[in-house]
């Protein structure tokens, strides 16, 4: 099976711009979740969908925003772009989302900020 | 709240050498635990997992228990090589808003030198 891609691998923005990252999950998975890396703050949750519906939603101001589309494929949208907002952007996706199940990443997009 | 604490980085060792890099985690109800290895420019790829306390989970020669009364879940390798260098996370599985998500101690860097 392929495993979970991401597209675009790297991008440069400038601030006050909007991005759109996009996230194919594994054949067969129906959850998507989203995180953000950074070297300040580590890995940080960012929000999750099932079923083209958003379950939970970590601590992220409403500029970050996704969906998830009938096929599970998932896109994230980050608006007014703040220099902040450099990161490696990371999708990860699962079969259920069941306790103890694994989550599986993607290579992630790496976001630049100017 | 939930949280997981990481044994501070950069370790570095010589091939052959024995590692440990220790995880203790705070949690709510039951999580499942989690290593997670990042090599440079890649994603997160998942090294073991173990899902209830006193389970142990093992690949690669890596090996880490699930310990609930000491609430960790230390990673150990008994003879390390070049080629483990790379980016370990220790992570916990818990279920947030109704999903489950996850939450990632702050990484350790491992250089091997041969």
């Amino acid at each position: 099976k392929a495993g979970v891609t991401q597209t675009p691998r790297y991008l440069i923005k400038t601030r006050g711009q909007q991005v759109t990252l996009s996230c194919s999950p594994i054949s067969g998975h129906r959850s998507v979740s989203w995180y953000q890396q950074t070297p300040g703050q580590g890995l940080q949750f960012l929000f999750e969908y099932f079923s083209e519906t958003q379950r939970n939603k970590g601590n992220f101001p409403g500029r970050f925003s996704g969906r998830q589309f009938s096929n599970s494929r998932s896109e994230m949208n980050v608006s007014t772009l703040e220099l902040g907002d450099s990161a490696l952007y990371l999708c990860a996706s699962s079969p259920r989302d069941y306790p103890g199940e694994t989550q599986y990443f993607g290579p992630g997009t790496r976001l630049l900020v100017l | 709240g939930n949280s997981v604490t990481q044994m501070e980085g950069p370790v570095t060792l010589s091939e052959e050498a024995f590692l440990t890099i220790n995880c203790t985690y705070t949690a709510t109800g039951y999580p499942s635990l989690f290593w997670y290895v990042q090599y440079p420019g890649e994603g997160l790829q998942l090294l073991l997992k173990a899902t209830k306390a006193d389970d142990k989970g093992s690949n690669k020669g890596f090996e880490a228990t699930y310990r609930k009364e000491t609430t960790s879940f230390h990673l150990e390798k008994g003879s390390v090589q070049v080629s483990d260098s790379a980016v370990y996370f220790c992570a916990l599985s818990v279920e947030f808003q109704g999903a489950q998500k996850l939450v990632f101690g702050q990484g350790t860097r491992l250089t091997i030198n041969p």
